[in-house]
């Protein structure tokens, strides 16, 4: 699986669009981006996930760019029960099955 | 909503026990996993099971895990021997089918190995 990129740490103010962005450079062509967020120590809880179109569902946005390189996570209104460690992931659509988590981005929502 | 369960929430145990996990995956799905994470560290690959048999397991499911599924509805997650670096959370994941598909974790249960 290709590797991601995220800065560690974000804050985002309560009932603010909250921007996390990820990095994914080497995704090859048969690889979707997975986000998915950890609340606390509980089990962590898809998101959403893409190939290459952007995608829209209750949770939130995913925007990827053209080349794929890159794509950005968003929470339209976040709320204090967002403040989670969020993961962006990369996987084949076919092949190995297991999710590859990295060390993720920690999004605390401020009140 | 259905979701994946798991008991007990917290097990401790003496070090050189043997200790099995249970998870009852959501009704309808066919992939199954096996996932730890020890305090403070990533999230980390064990094993993956479909059709009655491991499909892939990571360099930590050494001889002393084993995994099955024991009748339709738990799977199991048993370590033979267990030391103090088995200390951390394991979370169950079940999925309808593999790639696109979303796995859908449990709550986790944390084991402590004192």
């Amino acid at each position: 699986d290709a590797k991601t990129t995220q800065p560690p740490s974000m804050d985002c103010a309560e009932g603010r669009a909250a921007n996390l962005p990820c990095n994914h450079s080497t995704i090859s062509g048969n690889e979707y981006v997975y986000w998915y967020r950890q609340i606390h120590s509980q089990g962590p809880q898809y998101i959403i996930h893409g190939l290459k179109n952007n995608e829209t569902n209750e949770m939130a946005s995913l925007i990827i760019t053209e080349d794929r390189k890159s794509s950005t996570l968003i929470l339209p209104h976040a709320t204090l029960r967002d403040t989670a460690v969020y993961y962006c992931i990369v996987r084949a659509f076919f092949g190995n099955e297991k999710l590859t988590f990295g060390t993720g981005t920690r999004l605390t929502i401020i009140p | 909503e259905p979701e994946v369960t798991q008991t007990p929430s917290h097990q401790v145990t003496q070090m050189g026990q043997e200790v099995i996990l249970r998870c009852v995956p959501i009704s309808n799905h066919l992939y199954f996993y096996w996932y730890r994470q020890i305090l403070g560290q990533k999230v980390e690959f064990l094993v993956s099971f479909y059709n009655n048999e491991i499909s892939e397991k990571s360099e930590i499911f050494d001889d002393q895990f084993s995994v099955e599924r024991p009748d339709g509805s738990n799977f199991t997650l048993k370590i033979r021997s267990t030391k103090l670096e088995d200390s951390a959370m394991y979370f169950c994941a079940s999925a309808l089918r593999t790639s696109v598909n979303e796995q859908f974790f449990g709550p986790g249960t944390r084991l402590t190995v004192l």
